[in-house]
């Protein structure tokens, strides 16, 4: 079945330093979504991507989907205390449309 | 904005009851979600909803069934509940053929069975 895999599960950085997490999913996606989830609350949705080596950016957040539409990539720019919590990515694909999440990365910022 | 809201916040149980987790929307979405999540499991679907009286097994079912009799609830029952059961429960909506498939997330219901 299909899987998505989410690396690194957890992530420590000083404030001011960039963070990626990435997605692989075993098969083809349709489209995939990205969400936060800040400690102890619940996922919130932050985007979604469609189209083959698309590129979305929301202020210092940059949002990739590969090319071959089975990776994506979440990138921030100069992390700040704010962006401290659980990042989720979940994709869409097969022929049931099927959804499914990575397992998250932690992001720790150290002020 | 939408709304998702969940029955409890925090529950406990004891082993063998019967529990239900109830999960309510109000912007009128067809689809519906329940997730477990566990440390380092992320977030596991056990059933969905894409119409009234409609489910279909999501990857985690055996244990828990669902039931969905009106559009705005979808309610989340623990037949017979045991300690691995213990977790938090997210309730989750979204709209059918909308331009996204973003999800709107309930505040979790944190459940211990003892």
């Amino acid at each position: 079945g299909q899987q998505v895999m989410q690396i690194p599960q957890y992530q420590h950085v000083q404030e001011g330093e960039d963070f990626t997490t990435y997605c692989n999913s075993s098969t083809t996606l349709s489209n995939i979504q990205w969400y936060k989830q800040r400690p102890g609350g619940h996922p919130v949705f932050l985007i979604q991507l469609v189209k083959s080596g698309e590129v979305k950016k929301q202020k210092r957040l940059t949002f990739q989907f590969g090319e071959a539409k089975k990776n994506s990539s979440l990138h921030i720019t100069a992390t700040q205390t704010t962006d401290v919590g659980t990042y989720f990515c979940e994709g869409q694909g097969g022929s049931n449309y099927k959804l499914t999440f990575g397992k998250g990365t932690l992001l720790t910022v150290n002020p | 904005d939408v709304k998702v809201t969940q029955s409890s916040r925090y529950l406990v149980k004891r082993t063998g009851e019967k529990v239900f987790l109830e999960c309510v929307q109000d912007m009128d979405h067809e689809n519906m979600f329940w997730y477990r999540q566990d440390p380092g499991l992320g977030l596991r679907l056990i059933y969905f909803s894409y119409d009234v009286k409609m489910k279909e097994k999501g990857d985690i079912p055996e244990g828990y069934s669902v039931s969905r009799e009106k559009k705005e609830r979808f309610s989340l029952i623990l037949e017979s509940a045991s300690t691995n059961q213990t977790s938090m429960y997210l309730c989750a909506s979204s709209l059918w053929g909308g331009r996204s498939n973003e999800q709107f997330f309930g505040p979790g219901t944190r459940l211990t069975v003892l």
